[in-house]
């Protein structure tokens, strides 16, 4: 069964804070994507990963930064939390593409 | 880039009667249009999904169609049901990225 999991479901932070949210995919694909999604703006997406070491910036990448250093890990990082970076955060994989994506059940995060 | 629309925002139908939601793409050489149903704190799910060379494409009750001319396409929901009830996400890919829709809220009454 195919599986992505994420760190946390529920993180609170203050601003300022660094702040890591982890995604694990167990199906040995080769993309990986971190998306967050706010009230009426649907998914948009952050960063994407094509292959270990390798990424690419999606439509928002101001205030992220990523990390793929195994293939089944793909991690988010806020250099430095502010409020407007208050969401839903969602994590999915996918093999070679284009092709369907598999999502985390997502971390929503606060930022105080 | 690629920016995909989506419609309506919010959609109301009796349990039984069939409901209509519409994409437009911008970038032509998109050839990827998958639809995700996201039930209430859940995470989405693809439910079907259709390639450029093809027209059309059904699953049971729901069904999608592509016009790559006029660059949209559409998921059609026939007999729905109070399971249905999501919010839907359209979208479209080039490679393995995709951008998506802003998602449509369906409530099936019943």
């Amino acid at each position: 069964d195919v599986k992505v999991t994420q760190s946390s479901r529920y993180l609170v932070k203050r601003t300022g804070e660094k702040v890591f949210l982890e995604c694990v995919q167990d199906m040995d694909h080769e993309n990986m994507f971190w998306y967050r999604q706010d009230p009426g703006l649907g998914l948009r997406l952050i960063y994407f990963s094509y292959d270990v070491k390798m990424k690419e910036k999606g439509d928002i990448p101001e205030g992220y930064s990523v990390s793929r250093e195994k293939k089944e890990r793909f991690s988010l990082i806020l250099e430095s939390a502010s409020t407007n970076q208050t969401s839903m955060y969602l994590c999915a994989s996918s093999s070679q593409g284009p092709t369907g994506q598999f999502f985390g059940p997502g971390t929503r995060l606060t930022v105080l | 880039g690629e920016n995909v629309e989506q419609h309506p925002s919010t959609l109301s139908v009796q349990e039984g009667d069939s409901a209509v939601i519409k994409c437009t793409y911008s970038d032509s050489a998109s050839n990827y249009f998958p639809w995700y149903k996201q039930e209430l704190g859940k995470r989405p799910q693809l439910i079907i999904d259709i390639r450029s060379n093809v027209g059309e494409k059904k699953d049971q009750r729901i069904a999608v169609t592509l016009n790559k001319t006029a660059k949209h396409f559409s998921l059609h929901i026939t007999e729905t049901q109070p399971e249905d009830s999501a919010v839907y996400f359209c979208a479209a890919s080039i490679k393995s990225d995709m951008r998506f829709g802003a998602g449509t809220r369906l409530t099936v009454k019943p």
